[in-house]
């Protein structure tokens, strides 16, 4: 069965610092992999996903995503952090039988939160 | 381009109860997945629907339940509701290979 650690549950990071999210997965064949974020009270909203091809991903927000087949992990990096970035970050593996649309498992999530 | 909506944004049931939660996908979507995300944890997927049907499902029991319909939108039914139903249920629309695309959920409170 695939599953996701996000090893970080909580994150502080100083306005206008870089920033990594961790994630690593667990599966079997070639992941389809994404990463969403989660303000208070909302819905997700895709940031980026990876789903072949080249192993570094751009996403919106100024956010980019490396994916490492060797070392199963998929993490999530911002040059430099906005207040407005802080929220709950979720990683996300799925089956590549269904061409990223089947059912999805998620990390625990990231709570990042921004020092001013 | 509307995106994914869901209705209601607030629920609240008693013990033993039934619930309805509706869907509508983003516009050209014709997969619609349920997700259940309790406080403070990732969402888990409940089951997703194709064509009218049930194409794929998570571990959650029969009392959860749900239909599409022919214009794609969709609804997840749930029966006698216990505590522990107790989540904010979250809708996603897609099509193959192009990512789930989230609505912004409905809270369920069961006292």
């Amino acid at each position: 069965a695939q599953s996701v650690t996000q090893p970080d549950i909580h994150i502080t990071v100083s306005e206008g610092a870089s920033l990594e999210l961790r994630c690593n997965y667990s599966y079997g064949a070639t992941p389809y992999l994404f990463w969403y974020v989660q303000s208070p009270g909302q819905g997700l909203q895709l940031l980026l996903k990876y789903f072949s091809g080249d192993t570094l991903v751009q996403g919106i927000k100024g956010f980019e995503a490396e994916f490492k087949r060797s070392q199963s992990s998929f993490n999530l990096r911002k040059p430099s952090v906005h207040w407005s970035d802080a929220a709950e970050y979720f990683c996300a593996v799925g089956d590549d039988s269904g061409g990223g649309a089947d059912g999805l498992t998620f990390g625990k999530g990231t709570h990042l939160i921004i020092q001013p | 381009d509307a995106g994914v909506t869901q209705s209601p944004t607030h629920l609240i049931k008693t013990r033993g109860q039934q619930v309805t939660l509706r869907c509508s996908p983003k516009s050209g979507h014709d997969t619609v997945s349920w997700y259940q995300q309790a406080l403070g944890q990732g969402p888990q997927f409940i089951f997703q629907y194709y064509e009218e049907e049930e194409r794929q499902r998570g571990n959650f029991p029969d009392r959860f339940s749900g239909h599409q319909f022919p214009n794609y939108s969709s609804e997840l039914n749930v029966n006698a509701l216990l505590l522990g139903d107790s989540a904010l249920y979250l809708c996603a629309s897609s099509l193959l290979a192009g990512g789930q695309f989230f609505g912004p959920g409905t809270r369920l409170t069961v006292l």
